[in-house]
């Protein structure tokens, strides 16, 4: 039982515009989300969170949007960048839990 | 670099095997988490450990056991090993003291392949 989706698993931007990534989940107990960056040969690296009680972070050129009422939740890269070209997985934790669910992911490219 | 260090890089063993990966978690961390990534899956989870001590256990199968050492490097033990049972292998460790705030570092993981 997959409890959080990402059902898109490649995504093609050309740099500069906006990488739009999308994730949603089936489990309401879990009330904080991440996102995780992987290039090839490394372990994922963390990026951006957010808690449930908000519905917007920023960092930088990432943002993340969560709507509870549809439980989905985004990624927004803006502008992207060659070097953003990478696997992202969103996550999510119920309960101040460190145990993550993870989704299987979405391979991002950005064209030059 | 995470600074989280695993070893080996790489492990091809055959069925019915059993093999130990292990895990040098970030100076200061003290929890560690063991997931498993198969071939177009996410990770899972199998594993944390806080200080020496099991914190969580996820879907991780009885012929899996891990432990964490005083040093607070890990072991992941992986017997009767199955075709299966190949994929890649990560680590993480964090501060394990901030909840779900607590940022998770990777290692670059184990491949294992079992033939």
């Amino acid at each position: 039982d997959q409890q959080v989706k990402q059902n898109s698993p490649s995504l093609s931007v050309q740099e500069g515009r906006i990488s739009i990534l999308n994730c949603d989940y089936t489990n309401s107990m879990f009330d904080y989300f991440l996102w995780y960056k992987k290039y090839p040969a490394e372990g994922p690296t963390f990026l951006i969170s957010i808690s449930s009680i908000k519905d917007k972070n920023e960092d930088g050129r990432f943002t993340v949007f969560l709507n509870k009422s549809a439980k989905h939740l985004s990624l927004h890269i803006v502008p992207s960048q060659p070097g953003d070209s990478a696997v992202y997985f969103c996550a999510a934790s119920a309960g101040g839990s460190e145990k993550l669910v993870f989704g299987k992911g979405t391979k991002l490219t950005v064209n030059p | 670099d995470s600074g989280v260090t695993q070893t080996p890089k790489h492990l091809i063993t055959a069925t019915g095997q059993r093999v130990t990966l292990r895990c040098s978690p970030r100076s200061g961390d003290l929890s560690v988490y063991w997931y498993q990534q198969s071939l177009d899956q996410g990770l899972q989870f199998l594993i944390q450990y806080y200080n020496g001590e099991e914190r969580a256990k996820g879907n991780i199968l009885e012929r899996f056991s891990a432990q964490q050492f005083p040093d607070l490097h890990s072991e992941l033990n992986l017997s009767s090993l199955e075709l299966g049972d190949s994929a890649l292998y990560f680590c993480a460790s964090s501060v394990g003291d901030r909840g779900h705030a607590d940022t998770q570092y990777f290692g670059p993981g184990t491949r294992l392949t079992v033939l």
